[in-house]
């Protein structure tokens, strides 16, 4: 069984710049989780998405937003990039009727902003 | 506040040595809690996972964890060491809402 898929691996971009982040969860998860892990921070809870619908997000600005495609995929997107927003960036799937909201995390995506 | 508290931020150990990790969770989150482990350059792996019954809970890869609800702890052992497990460890809870909150995590470096 295929994991959770994210791309790019890297990104660079530059201060204002827009970055968009994509993800693909496990067949058959219909829940996509995002987060922020960017150094000494920890691990950020930013945004879940099940069925097609934003669920809920967690403390980030309006700039951070995404959407979750028939197919259950997602996109993350991130306007005008600040510095601040350097960090792994990291993908999670559940399955409709996972227990106790097991997540099955990508390998994440290294952002970069310069 | 910090939903999920994790008391050490790294934790060097020798090879075959018996390793602990501590957590402490509030009342804000559930008692459903977690381990997760990110190897370097890897995502998350989810170790193990209370969710009720047996306080004590056994993971992958020799991992165990102890479900105290006096102490409102959730700490995490090993008996031995390998060098292989030298990762980052994350305690998680599951907020009122579902989310997932994790601890800051904690840096274990297992030497020879």
């Amino acid at each position: 069984e295929a994991g959770v898929t994210q791309s790019p691996t890297h990104l660079i971009k530059t201060r204002g710049q827009q970055a968009t982040l994509r993800c693909s969860p496990i067949s058959g998860h219909t829940s996509v989780y995002w987060y922020q892990q960017a150094l000494g921070l920890g691990l950020q809870f930013l945004l879940w998405y099940d069925e097609g619908e934003e669920r809920n997000r967690g403390n980030f600005p309006p700039r951070f937003s995404g959407r979750q495609f028939p197919n259950y995929s997602s996109e993350l997107n991130v306007n005008a990039l600040e510095l601040e927003d350097s960090a792994l960036y990291l993908c999670a799937s559940r399955y409709r009727q996972g227990v106790a909201y097991e997540q099955y995390f990508g390998p994440g995506t290294r952002l970069t902003v310069t | 506040a910090q939903s999920v508290t994790q008391l050490d931020s790294q934790v060097p150990v020798f090879e075959e040595a018996p390793v602990e990790l501590r957590c402490n969770y509030s009342s804000s989150v559930s008692v459903y809690l977690f381990w997760y482990v990110q190897y370097p350059n890897q995502g998350l792996q989810l170790l193990l996972k209370y969710l009720s019954g047996s306080t004590l809970v056994k993971g992958i890869n020799g991992f165990e964890a102890e479900f105290n609800k006096s102490q409102t702890s959730f700490h995490l052992r090993k008996p031995s060491v390998h060098i292989s497990d030298t990762a980052e460890y994350f305690c998680v809870g599951k907020d009122s809402w579902g989310k997932l909150q994790f601890g800051a995590g904690t840096q274990v470096v297992v030497t020879p």
